[in-house]
């Protein structure tokens, strides 16, 4: 069974970093891409940054370039947002999720239970 | 960047009836279009994949259809569990991945 679990969401202050992490199970996690998605609470679906399952390719949403960087340690199948000069609107549940298979990288077909970042003074 | 537009913002119905979601692409995604269910408190889940394939484990009651700017997901017959936010999202032409603004289909 595919399992996805966030990790480091917690209440931080403008202008401040934290790294979210996610620990992946139940595949083969270095076969396949991964995703940040984000949800402003009692908003949409907003996509952050893939990263290729070699870790050597990376992308990322126009808004957040040079803010947040993906990562992965694919000997330790887990995943990472780094998250600096974090703004109030960066307040969102983040999402991680598995890309699906070969050509697919871009479709999000499991998805882990989010963790809740609140950035406030 | 294609803004994707679903219509309407919620769509009030009883346990039983018809469905009609609709998501319009402000330019065309060809197939390259999914819809994703996501109930309170829960995160997404993958229901239909360019545009009509369910994806694993997905009842037939869901449906999608559609191509270039226009699509539509069905939900034939309305269960309980069903009430839920729906997004559709665009994978043709990115960075970047885009989704809908969201249908929250409620009892009526």
């Amino acid at each position: 069974e595919v399992q996805l679990v966030e990790s480091g969401g917690v209440v931080v202050q403008p202008g401040g970093s934290l790294r979210l992490s996610c620990a992946a199970s139940g595949f083969t996690f270095d076969d396949y891409a991964m995703h940040w998605v984000r949800q402003p609470p009692e908003k949409g679906l907003e996509w952050v940054s893939l990263i290729s399952w070699d870790g050597g390719s990376t992308y990322y949403a126009d808004s957040l370039k040079g803010r947040f960087t993906i990562s992965r340690d694919n000997s330790k199948n887990s995943l990472y947002l780094q998250m600096n000069s974090l703004r109030t609107e960066d307040t969102a549940f983040y999402y991680c999720a598995k890309g699906s298979s070969g050509s697919y990288y871009n479709l999000l077909d499991y998805w882990g239970q989010g963790t809740l970042v609140t950035v406030s003074s | 960047e294609i803004v994707l537009t679903q219509s309407p913002a919620t769509l009030s119905l009883s346990p039983g009836e018809r469905a009609t979601l609709s998501c319009r692409a402000s330019q065309s995604v060809s197939n390259y279009l999914a819809w994703y269910q996501q109930k309170p408190g829960q995160a997404p889940r993958l229901l239909i994949y360019d545009a009509s394939n369910r994806a694993t484990g997905i009842p037939a009651r869901f449906s999608g259809s559609g191509s270039r700017t226009d699509f539509t997901l069905t939900i034939s017959s309305l269960e309980p569990e069903d009430f839920a936010v729906y997004y559709c999202q665009q994978r043709s032409n990115w960075p970047p991945l885009t989704f809908g603004g969201g249908t929250k289909v409620e009892i009526k």
